[in-house]
């Protein structure tokens, strides 16, 4: 079955440093993936996808992905973070193309 | 705003009432799912509508609760006889046919059950 695991549940980093979020995925077939961003108080929204082609996407607020076939991994990276950046992300994988199964999530905490 | 609105925002209940919660999706997306969100999770699939027909159901979703979408636009998500275990965030996304995985959620409607 296809899934995605998130290692880190959270993540503190100081602004302007750099930060990677992981995430790594099971599937004997072709992924979909994707990252989502929930804010406090808000909707989960969505920051970037990998569907094909270039392994390296790039997402809303600076932040980018890399698919990693050999490692089934997709980490979500951003060079230089912003307290806006705190929330908790998701990294989720397209099952049967019909619904999303998100992983459990990493907050990162973003500190002046 | 035309985003996907959810209501109530806020419930809190007793074990044993019934609930219904109500989804309104984006006015042209036929795919609306229900997703359910506790602390410290990612949000687990519940079900999904393609216009009305209910395609999915998760084995998450135990016979106490029962998902509708009548006329193909809003949605109802109804729990029978509330568990405290059904305390939860209750999210709702929609999405247009042919799509490739954006979701467009509601804020969610939290659950708290006493």
């Amino acid at each position: 079955a296809q899934s995605v695991t998130q290692l880190d549940s959270q993540v503190p980093v100081f602004e302007e440093a750099p930060v990677e979020l992981r995430c790594n995925y099971s599937s004997s077939v072709s992924v979909y993936l994707f990252w989502y961003v929930q804010y406090p108080n808000q909707g989960l929204q969505l920051l970037l996808k990998y569907l094909s082609g270039s392994t390296l996407v790039k997402g809303i607020n600076g932040f980018e992905a890399e698919f990693n076939k050999s490692q089934t991994s997709f980490h979500l990276r951003k060079p230089s973070v912003h307290i806006s950046d705190t929330a908790e992300y998701f990294c989720a994988v397209l099952i049967d193309t019909d619904k999303l199964i998100f992983g459990t999530g990493t907050r990162l905490q973003v500190f002046p | 705003d035309t985003g996907v609105s959810q209501d109530p925002r806020h419930k809190i209940t007793k074990r044993g009432q019934n609930v219904t919660f109500r989804c309104d999706p984006i006015s042209e997306h036929n795919r609306l799912y229900w997703y359910r969100q506790t602390l410290g999770q990612g949000p687990e699939f519940l079900t999904y509508f393609q216009n009305e027909a209910q395609l999915e159901k998760s084995r998450l979703l135990s016979d106490r609760f029962s998902a509708e979408r009548p006329k193909g636009s809003f949605s109802t998500l109804e729990i029978q006889r509330t568990e405290q275990g059904d305390s939860a965030m209750y999210l709702c996304a929609s999405s247009q046919q042919g799509w490739t995985g954006e979701l467009f959620f509601g804020e969610g409607s939290r659950l708290t059950v006493l």
